[in-house]
């Protein structure tokens, strides 16, 4: 199943501690998204990348969150000195390259879910 | 810029019951509409889509209609089973194709 790969599927971190999430997209696709969902609330967009560039980080704090896509291996969201509140559901999809308009959808991975003690 | 404001759940009903979730949304141009589905511990789902107006997106008995003048895209199911439980996303892509806005989500729980 070449479908969009995340792990882990779950991580323990102390406070302070750094937090490494990986994200393989679907074979071909060039477009990685990040999203983070937090318990009873919705998706929230954090930042968009294609192969070696940032697109897009306008949802990404300023501080201790940063993430690459680079042109070899999977799409990485690094977080620094995690505190209780980055807690949540961390999820990747990806889409194809676009030459023209993308009509098409983004495709999902299972999602990483991050618990900060 | 580009937003989808959709109805706020949580939202229950009774098998068979006739559903509705309300999805509106602002946007320049003519934006490509999705609805998601998010089952229990997993990701989300493409559950159909729209890409001009007047388009109707179908899929598992699902149905929204892309209305330009009424700026929606309204989910709609004759008859709910409990395996429609889940949280419902709708979603809207701009012009350039290559940014996706989501919305909160509606949870449904359908109770036999």
């Amino acid at each position: 199943n070449a479908g969009v790969m995340q792990n882990p599927r779950h991580l323990v971190r102390r406070r302070g501690q750094e937090a490494r999430l990986r994200c393989s997209p679907m074979k071909g696709h060039s477009h990685v998204y990040w999203y983070r969902q937090l318990p009873e609330e919705g998706l929230k967009f954090m930042v968009y990348l294609q192969k070696e560039n940032i697109i897009d980080e306008s949802g990404m704090p300023k501080e201790r969150f940063s993430a690459e896509f680079p042109k070899e291996g999977p799409s990485i969201l690094r977080i620094q000195q995690v505190v209780r509140g980055d807690s949540a559901a961390y999820f990747c999809a990806s889409s194809p390259a676009t030459g023209t308009k993308n009509t098409g959808e983004l495709f999902f991975g299972e999602g990483s879910r991050l618990t900060v003690l | 810029g580009d937003s989808v404001t959709q109805m706020e759940g949580p939202v229950t009903l009774s098998e068979e019951a006739f559903l509705t979730i309300n999805c509106t949304y602002t946007a320049t141009g003519y934006p490509s509409l999705f609805w998601y589905v998010q089952y229990p511990g997993e990701g989300l789902q493409l559950l159909l889509k729209a890409t001009k107006a007047d388009d109707k997106g179908s899929n598992k008995g699902f149905e929204a209609t892309y209305r330009k003048e009424t700026t929606s895209f309204h989910l709609e199911k004759g008859s709910v089973q409990v395996s429609d439980s889940a949280v419902y996303f709708c979603a809207l892509s701009g012009n350039t194709g290559n940014q996706f806005y989501f919305g909160t989500g509606t949870s449904l729980t359908v109770i036999p």
